[in-house]
């Protein structure tokens, strides 16, 4: 079974500050690993996918994330955070064995202050 | 472009009545979509996943006689909330997916309260 777990409930950063929002996954052969935004009584919006290639993904507004193997983790990155991205965020993982289904961690609550 | 809608994105109705909530794939074809629920600040649970044509696939523990699926085209699936009772009051997120794409497009969700 995949599973994905993101340790951080919230995180805080002051703007202009580097922010990263960790998430590491768990599935049987190779995945396909996203990230997601969602704000306040919204659907989520997508931000970025590891697929293959490149380990260093970059996606939406500035935000990119690593795919590391060896570590088995996918962490979420901007170099300046803006207060405008206080959001909740979402790793979602989907194994490439079969099937579609994606599985999300818990979201982490970025709050970016000034 | 891929862009999902929901209908309604807010509804109140009273126990024992049933719930219609559409959703719509406005600029692609989705030939799998996905019925998620969510609870406040948690997660988002998989209730289902309904290819266009055939009946749903509902996850464990999700009763499919409550929670009715229609995905009759491309473009649109219905989740029906039979005899809702105050404990089905959640916010309901459908997502998309297409044959070219890894990714899953999101409705902006229904946000249900049952009285």
């Amino acid at each position: 079974a995949q599973s994905v777990a993101q340790p951080e409930d919230q995180v805080n950063v002051a703007e202009g500050n580097p922010l990263t929002v960790k998430c590491t996954y768990s599935v049987s052969g190779n995945p396909y690993l996203f990230w997601y935004v969602q704000y306040p009584n919204r659907g989520l919006q997508f931000l970025l996918k590891y697929i293959t290639g490149d380990n260093l993904v970059k996606g939406s507004y500035g935000f990119e994330a690593e795919f590391n193997k060896s570590q088995t983790s996918f962490h979420l990155k901007k170099p300046s955070a803006l207060v405008s991205d206080s959001a909740l965020y979402f790793c979602a993982v989907r194994d490439t064995g079969g099937g579609n289904k994606l599985t999300f961690g818990t979201g982490t609550q970025l709050k970016v202050e000034l | 472009g891929a862009v999902v809608s929901q209908h309604p994105s807010r509804v109140i109705c009273k126990s024992g009545t049933s719930v219609k909530i559409e959703c719509r794939s406005l600029d692609f074809q989705a030939t799998t979509m996905f019925w998620y629920r969510q609870f406040p600040k948690q997660s988002l649970m998989l209730m289902a996943t309904s290819n266009e044509g055939s009946k749903a696939t509902y996850e464990q523990g999700v009763e499919k006689d409550k929670f009715l699926i229609n995905h009759a085209s491309l473009t649109l699936s219905t989740l029906t909330v039979t005899s809702a009772h105050p404990e089905d009051s959640s916010f309901y997120i459908c997502s998309a997916g297409t044959s070219g794409a890894y990714e899953q497009y999101f409705g902006p969700g229904t946000r249900l309260t049952v009285t």
